[in-house]
């Protein structure tokens, strides 16, 4: 599976967008970009996935770039309850073996 | 809709004992997963199970085993506990190989003293 980078933290304000970069510049044309989070060390929780295109759910926004090496997560009005380390993932389409996570970015949203 | 369970959620072990940790899921999905999570970091896979029947081997499997004993239940064993070991255990589960979503219990936190 493709290496992610995310940066360490990030703080947004509370009903502002919260856009959190990811780069996956080794990553191959049948691999897909995971966005999962965990709050407060509970267990990890699914946000979005694709592949090339743009996904948006009752969660979030994920943007792909246009060659893949990078994509952003939009949580279009951030509230407290989203304060949260959120990990991108990139995984083999078909693939039996699990998510690999990094560090994740640590997100505060600010009253 | 229970989800995954993991039980127990708490447990302290002295350095030599063994135990079990337990992860039933009721969603019918193929694929069980054990990643643990030491304080600051990202989750490592111990041991996956694709199917029913099947074992493999993730980054850390040193130190545990695993027992897939029916499609509902996935456990942990560790035969020696060790102070390394102390750390979040999280069971996943997933309908299979396809791109959908993976279900994490809420975690087993083992100390080992």
């Amino acid at each position: 599976d493709a290496k992610t980078t995310q940066p360490p933290s990030m703080d947004c304000a509370e009903g502002r967008a919260a856009n959190l970069p990811c780069n996956h510049s080794t990553i191959s044309g049948n691999e897909y970009v995971y966005w999962y989070r965990q709050i407060h060390s509970q267990g990890p929780q699914y946000i979005i996935h694709g592949l090339k295109n743009n996904e948006t759910n009752e969660m979030a926004s994920l943007i792909i770039t246009e060659d893949r090496k990078s994509s952003t997560l939009i949580l279009p009005h951030a509230t407290l309850r989203d304060t949260a380390v959120y990990y991108c993932i990139v995984r083999v389409a078909g693939s039996a073996r699990q998510l690999t996570f990094g560090s994740g970015t640590q997100l505060t949203v600010l009253p | 809709n229970a989800g995954v369970t993991q039980t127990p959620k708490f447990q302290v072990l002295k350095t030599g004992q063994s135990m079990t940790l337990q992860c039933a899921q009721d969603m019918n999905h193929n694929s069980m997963y054990w990643y643990r999570q030491d304080p600051g970091m990202g989750l490592r896979l111990i041991y996956y199970s694709a199917s029913e029947g099947t074992t493999d081997k993730g980054e850390v499997p040193n130190g545990y085993n695993v027992s897939r004993l029916n499609k509902r239940e996935f456990s942990l064993r560790l035969e020696s506990a060790a102070p390394s070991q102390t750390s979040v255990y999280f069971c996943a589960s997933k309908r299979g190989v396809e791109n959908t979503e993976a279900f994490f219990g809420q975690g087993t936190r083992l100390t080992v003293v």
